[in-house]
């Protein structure tokens, strides 16, 4: 069985530092997608960056960007110039093309991002 | 148009009402997805529903009853609920059931069963 292991549970930053949330899986599928959801008080889950298990590249979407240490079954997010507005929870998620049918959520991490 | 719209954003209901839960895209998207998240959790999946044909119940108690008219929309009746099913329930679509495409949460609705 899949699982997913985030072991921060609350982080906080000061604004313009850098942050890395942690996560590591378990898994036995070749192929799989690894991702980061932040879902702040508004309470709407966004996407922040996706890894596909076959790209050996670390995805990066603009201030974020991820650790990808495949062997090690490691993903974490890396923050940087943090702003008030990612203040929020943090979700790492996996998912496995040929033996998941849905998201394994981790329990998740909130970050606190203060001025 | 990249929205997931659910309605309402509230709901209070005691354990005899029945209601509904509504839950709208126009993405064209052929799976949707009910989920529960209670606080400080994350989301558990409850329904898919794959090109509006339900295709994973997560065991869940019939008081819950997903329907999925059209490709468009996806609801979730409720009835005889139970204090402890008080949570924030989350809708999502994607492309394809299957996550290599990005999938789209709506805001939720805060149910509180009294």
């Amino acid at each position: 069985a899949q699982t997913v292991t985030q072991s921060q549970p609350e982080m906080s930053v000061q604004e313009a530092e850098t942050v890395t949330l942690s996560c590591t899986y378990d898994t036995s599928e070749s192929n799989y997608y690894l991702f980061w959801y932040k879902q702040p008080p508004s309470r709407q889950m966004i996407l922040v960056i996706r890894q596909e298990a076959y790209k050996q590249q670390n995805a990066t979407e603009n201030r974020f960007s991820v650790n990808f240490q495949k062997a090690a079954k490691s993903f974490s997010l890396k923050i940087s110039d943090s702003q008030l507005g990612d203040t929020a929870m943090y979700f790492c998620a996996f998912w496995g093309r040929y033996n998941t049918d849905k998201l394994i959520f981790g329990t998740g991490t909130r970050l606190q991002v203060f001025p | 148009d990249t929205e997931v719209t659910q309605t309402p954003k509230h709901l209070v209901m005691g354990m005899t009402n029945k209601k509904s839960l509504k839950c709208e895209q126009h993405m064209g998207h052929r799976a949707m997805y009910w989920y529960k998240q209670k606080a400080k959790k994350p989301p558990e999946l409850m329904f898919v529903y794959s090109y509006e044909k339900l295709s994973i119940n997560e065991s869940v108690p019939s008081r819950f009853s997903p329907e999925c008219p059209n490709s468009s929309l996806l609801n979730l009746h409720l009835h005889a609920l139970q204090p402890e099913d008080s949570a924030l329930y989350l809708c999502a679509s994607s492309l394809t059931p299957e996550f290599d495409t990005e999938a789209f949460f709506g805001q939720g609705t805060r149910l509180t069963v009294v």
